[in-house]
């Protein structure tokens, strides 16, 4: 009963450096999204996708990219980190006709 | 556009009292969907339950009840007899439209915390 995994589950980089969080489903969803979570603003939208070749931005794409090669799997890749993309990032996925989302565990990112 | 709207930022109650979390949403579209998440202590996001603007019933589950009012844009969520493992930061969440990829819009989080 997987769900929505996410690795790794923390992560410290340095500024400039640059990562890929992982995200997959067992779920055969069509929609998928990322959000980071900030104290006091709750979730926001970086990218999200409606199927696999098909990606989006979403409320905050700058610094980020993503990719959606398959129905399971939706990477997001930092390209040169930032203070500033210090933050918990959530993978969600759902199914296209029932429009409710589920979340993985989340990754907790520093940026020194 | 769309907005959601918790303006309690931490609520504190003792163990066994109710609890109303307020949730009052904006938006120009007629057909849109609102949620709740639960997020306990350990960071996951746990879905709770989704209502359409075409279904103003209150819905209970168990401790958990929804009031759902459009004539005042809310979506009230109230725990009855609260237990410590209620503790939790409380989302709710607004989408538009039918169809599609409808952009979730989250409110910035209700912190409860059930003291014992």
């Amino acid at each position: 009963n997987a769900g929505v995994t996410q690795t790794p589950k923390f992560q410290v980089l340095k500024t400039g450096q640059s990562m890929t969080l992982q995200c997959a489903q067992d779920m055969n969803h069509e929609y998928m999204s990322w959000y980071r979570q900030d104290p006091g603003m709750g979730l926001r939208l970086i990218h999200y996708s409606v199927g696999a070749g098909i990606t989006d931005q979403g409320e905050v794409p700058n610094g980020y990219n993503v990719s959606r090669s398959t129905t399971e799997d939706f990477p997001l890749r930092l390209l040169s980190a930032a203070p500033s993309q210090t933050s918990v990032y959530f993978c969600a996925s759902r199914n296209r006709d029932q429009n409710i989302q589920y979340f993985g565990a989340g990754t907790r990112l520093s940026v020194l | 556009a769309q907005k959601v709207t918790q303006a309690q930022t931490e609520i504190s109650v003792v163990e066994k009292e109710d609890v109303t979390l307020d949730c009052v949403y904006e938006t120009r579209d007629t057909t849109y969907y609102l949620f709740w998440y639960k997020q306990p202590p350990s960071g996951e996001l746990v879905f709770l339950i989704r209502r359409n603007s075409f279904d103003e019933q209150n819905e209970i589950s168990g401790r958990y009840s929804w009031n759902f009012q459009k004539s005042t844009s809310s979506f009230n969520f109230t725990i009855t007899a609260s237990q410590v493992v209620d503790s939790a930061v409380y989302f709710c969440a607004l989408s538009e439209g039918y169809g599609g990829y409808q952009k979730v819009t989250f409110g910035t989080g209700t912190k409860l915390q059930v003291i014992p």
